[in-house]
């Protein structure tokens, strides 16, 4: 079945670096990804919607100088938290829809974010 | 506007009996449906999907949902409930563009021995 990756999985910083993480379709072209914030013991909210060669579209509240999104191929979403703060600690998924399958969304594994 | 609400935040059951965690959805759209599983610290795994073709959906480990227009509701159930199936459980609404736009807010499931 169609896999999306996550990398990393688990990343510790300094506060006031800036920290990458990927998104990777691995056996599908994904137009659109999407990325999730989860608090711990919490939903997950999303915080925007990655398009392949425009810019991302980022839900009310979210800081989109902060979380940078860049979706430069089809099968590769990068968020990157720049600055990061104590408070930016989280559990971030992504996730891919699959234009073969109507509806269907792929997660990544996560990735942790400890910011010290 | 879509949405959905889960009725239990914490659900706990014995090995071997019944799992029922309840969902209710509203959507201006004919909806899809999906529940997903989290075990700690990991992602997230589907169990399941409604896309407008059976009601009653089978899908991993035993667990199926059934899709119920009049009570606007997809609760997932499971016979018998494993000491592996402890996680956290979302049900999902999307559109027909595959937008996950809201999750619930998930029910934890425990399963003692």
């Amino acid at each position: 079945g169609a896999v999306v990756s996550q990398h990393p999985s688990w990343v510790i910083c300094k506060s006031g670096t800036s920290v990458k993480i990927e998104c990777r379709s691995l056996d599908f072209q994904a137009t659109t990804m999407f990325w999730y914030r989860q608090f711990p013991k919490q939903s997950l909210m999303l915080m925007a919607t990655s398009n392949e060669g425009s810019k991302a579209t980022y839900e009310q509240g979210v800081e989109k100088d902060k979380f940078l999104i860049n979706h430069a191929s089809l099968t590769l979403s990068t968020l990157t938290v720049t600055s990061a703060h104590p408070e930016d600690s989280s559990f971030y998924i992504c996730s891919a829809y699959n234009l073969g399958i109507t509806g269907e969304l792929f997660f990544g594994e996560g990735s942790r974010l400890t910011v010290l | 506007a879509q949405s959905v609400t889960q009725l239990d935040s914490h659900v706990s059951v014995s090995e071997g009996t019944p799992v029922l965690l309840r969902c209710n959805y509203s959507s201006s759209y004919s909806p899809s449906l999906f529940w997903y599983v989290q075990h700690p610290n990991k992602g997230l795994q589907l169990l399941l999907k409604y896309t407008s073709a059976a009601t009653l959906v089978k899908g991993i480990n035993g667990f199926e949902a059934e899709f119920k227009k009049s009570e606007t509701s997809f609760h997932l159930t499971k016979p018998s409930a494993h000491m592996s199936d402890a996680a956290e459980y979302f049900c999902v609404v999307s559109d027909r563009r595959g937008t996950a736009l809201i999750f619930g807010k998930g029910t934890t499931l425990s399963v003692s021995s």
